[in-house]
């Protein structure tokens, strides 16, 4: 299966701060999203990116949330200031012209 | 509104019988549909997808069917094996790429050896 590479694998923040995830995706794979899944809850849609723009995103994905792709490669979830329910798994995923997302490993990130 | 839902939140089978994880979904503009397999701490992992124009489709010990007037899907894993033990999410999206995906909330498999 193609890989889709994120860091940091574990991240531990203090309320307020920002914190920033990113992922490598699959060469030549341009659709990137981000989903979320609080522990036990489903994995929920946040945004998804093509072309240097937002395509979609959902009412989770507000002010406090901002996607780029800093180098043409990489693409970067930022969370300006970071609340305790922020706590959650975030998945990278990437598509290229099917139907099928590839997802990575996740980034577990912990707000304290 | 939960447009992909899994209404069975975990399932446990034998070794070496047939698993069936269901799905169902209300949005009828869905033509195509994922299973994604997952372990703890782990993404998701691409196992089995369908589109709308078929009603079944089988990889290996993996069969997917649909029902799209009862907008309903199932996953069949026979013989189930310990190591299909994981959580089991549907997902749901429009054909033609560059789409995103709405998952189920997931079921979880627990193969008894």
């Amino acid at each position: 299966e193609p890989e889709v590479t994120q860091t940091p694998s574990h991240q531990v923040t203090q309320m307020g701060q920002e914190v920033i995830l990113r992922c490598v995706p699959i060469s030549n794979h341009l659709y990137f999203y981000w989903y979320r899944q609080i522990l036990g809850q489903k994995v929920e849609f946040l945004v998804s990116f093509y072309n240097n723009e937002i395509s979609e995103k959902s009412e989770i994905f507000d002010d406090q949330f901002s996607v780029e792709r800093p180098d043409g490669s990489n693409f970067t979830l930022k969370i300006r200031s970071t609340k305790l329910e922020d706590s959650a798994m975030y998945f990278c995923a990437n598509t290229g012209a099917g139907n099928t997302i590839y997802f990575g490993e996740g980034s577990w990130l912990t707000v304290v | 509104d939960q447009q992909v839902k899994q209404n069975s939140p975990s399932l446990s089978v034998q070794e070496g019988r047939i698993s069936i994880l269901n799905c169902d979904y209300t949005n009828s503009m869905f033509d195509y549909f994922l299973w994604y397999k997952k372990y703890p701490a782990e993404g998701p992992t691409f196992l089995i997808s369908i589109s709308s124009i078929k009603d079944k489709n089988e990889d290996g010990r993996f069969t997917v069917f649909l029902n799209k007037s009862a907008k309903h899907l199932s996953l069949h894993i026979v013989p189930s094996q310990p190591g299909d033990s994981a959580v089991y999410f549907c997902a749901a999206t429009l054909s033609g790429g560059y789409q995103k995906v709405t998952f189920g909330t997931g079921t979880k498999l627990q193969v008894i050896p």
